[in-house]
């Protein structure tokens, strides 16, 4: 696709309820990171793919948070049982993956904002 | 630990004017030095700054890279309305990016 794209763009939830939110990368791009944006801040970053594999998760605030690319494509981040501290925008990025000293740009998705009542 | 910070906060200027915003960073590892822009939700990417491409320009926009005072800055020259976002500094260690809390502009005409 010619970009990012994340759904839903909204989601409201009530605390306790489960969400699922969905990352269509940029065709053929092998890396795909989760980060985290509240209010007034700087993204935080979540997780990392490369293709299938989640190299790194360590920035998953709890066990709540789960993550999963099967196929090396398309990526879902679901969160069990929110809470109110879960409200911000979650954003999608991909980007391929070079070896030696340059490094390759994370291109960003438009987000979901996540609401937790 | 790698950390990311932004200053100002927020600016606020008439359009024409020419504004500049300070990125300054601690990093164990570096690898580059971004700049996004974020209207509305999606940061767009500006500039990417490494050990060999200190400077970059783009239109009215251009940044600078100073690896001995660990800072870089974002200049915006004839500003614009359009140019009223949040500009959002990020290091990238390792593969993932560490982000600035972001300087939110506003131009006013």
């Amino acid at each position: 696709g010619a970009g990012v794209s994340q759904s839903p763009r909204y989601k409201v939830a009530k605390r306790g309820q489960d969400v699922a939110l969905r990352c269509d990368p940029i065709s053929g791009h092998v890396s795909l990171f989760w980060y985290q944006q509240a209010l007034g801040q700087g993204p935080e970053f979540l997780t990392y793919f490369q293709n299938e594999a989640q190299l790194d998760k360590s920035g998953l605030p709890s066990d709540r948070f789960f993550a999963e690319r099967p196929e090396g494509s398309v990526s879902t981040l679901k969160i069990q049982r929110t809470q109110q501290e879960d409200s911000a925008v979650y954003l999608c990025a991909s980007s391929f993956p070079k070896t030696g000293p340059d490094t390759d740009t994370q291109y960003f998705g438009p987000g979901t904002r996540l609401t937790v009542l | 630990e790698d950390k990311v910070v932004q200053s100002p906060l927020s600016l606020v200027v008439h359009e024409g004017d020419t504004v500049t915003l300070n990125c300054s960073y601690e990093v164990t590892n570096f690898r580059s030095l971004l700049w996004y822009k974020q209207e509305k939700k999606a940061p767009t990417f500006l500039f990417m700054l490494t050990s060999s491409g200190i400077e970059k320009k783009s239109g009215r926009l251009s940044s600078i890279l100073d690896k001995k005072e660990l800072s870089s800055i974002l200049n915006i020259t004839a500003t614009q309305t359009g140019d009223s976002a949040i500009y959002l500094c990020a290091l990238e260690s390792s593969y993932k990016l560490i982000f600035g809390s972001g300087t939110r502009l506003l131009v006013r005409p």
